[in-house]
């Protein structure tokens, strides 16, 4: 079975805080891909990132890093110094042979970020 | 470049009345992908389209649910019969097919948010 679990519901920080935001995937296939999408108030979902299975170098591009680790199927998503303009609902994702052409979707983490 | 469109933005309509939604995919993307999202939970998948092939149908909810794709380009989701159940954000995105399916980065519009009374 394909699953993607985003354990936390909602965080808040304060600004200037780092904040890590979890996201355990399960799937039987060797060959998959993982990535991160932003939903800010405005709806639209802003893709992030895109990770596959073979390379599990971490990425950093900015203030963001993610750190990807096979062994406990997990792709965790970092903001470092966080900002007013990171709150948004911030989905982890799954796509694979085995789920077809779909996204599989988290449920979505919750920032919000205070000044 | 222009992103994913979709229109309208926001429908309201009444039980057992027939909605069209539209989607109208980045320029060059051969693929396209409807998803809905109910408040407060992630996507589900409800069909993929990719070029002149058979369209994946397999995450549509009911018979109710149906969608068309006029060549490469503009797409339109019907949903028949609305039932409050049906309120949710329609979502469309669209890839480039590089990787073949899985992989290919979706770009996603700014989505229809449909409120069935």
């Amino acid at each position: 079975a394909q699953k993607v679990t985003q354990a936390q519901t909602e965080i808040s920080v304060v600004e200037k805080e780092d904040v890590t935001l979890d996201c355990v995937y399960e799937t039987r296939d060797t060959t998959y891909y993982l990535f991160w999408y932003k939903q800010p108030p405005s709806g639209e979902l802003v893709f992030l990132i895109r990770r596959n299975s073979f390379d599990e170098q971490n990425e950093i591009s900015g203030r963001y890093s993610w750190n990807f680790q096979k062994s406990t199927s997990s792709f965790n998503f970092t903001i470092t110094a966080s900002q007013v303009v990171d709150s948004a609902v911030y989905f982890c994702a799954l796509s694979s042979s085995q789920a077809g052409t779909a996204l599989i979707f988290g449920k979505g983490t919750t920032l919000s970020v205070s000044s | 470049g222009a992103g994913v469109s979709q229109s309208p933005s926001n429908k309201v309509t009444e039980k057992g009345k027939d909605v069209e939604l539209r989607c109208d995919p980045i320029s060059g993307h051969t693929a396209l992908y409807w998803y809905r999202q109910r408040l407060g939970q992630g996507l589900e998948f409800l069909i993929y389209f990719q070029g002149n092939s058979a369209p994946d149908k397999s995450g549509l909810p009911s018979d109710r649910f149906s969608a068309e794709r006029t060549g490469e380009s503009v797409s339109t989701l019907t949903i028949q019969r609305t039932q409050q159940e049906d309120s949710a954000v329609y979502l469309c995105a669209s890839s480039l097919v590089v990787a073949g399916g899985p992989g290919d980065t979706q770009y996603f519009g700014p989505g229809t948010r449909l409120t069935v009374l």
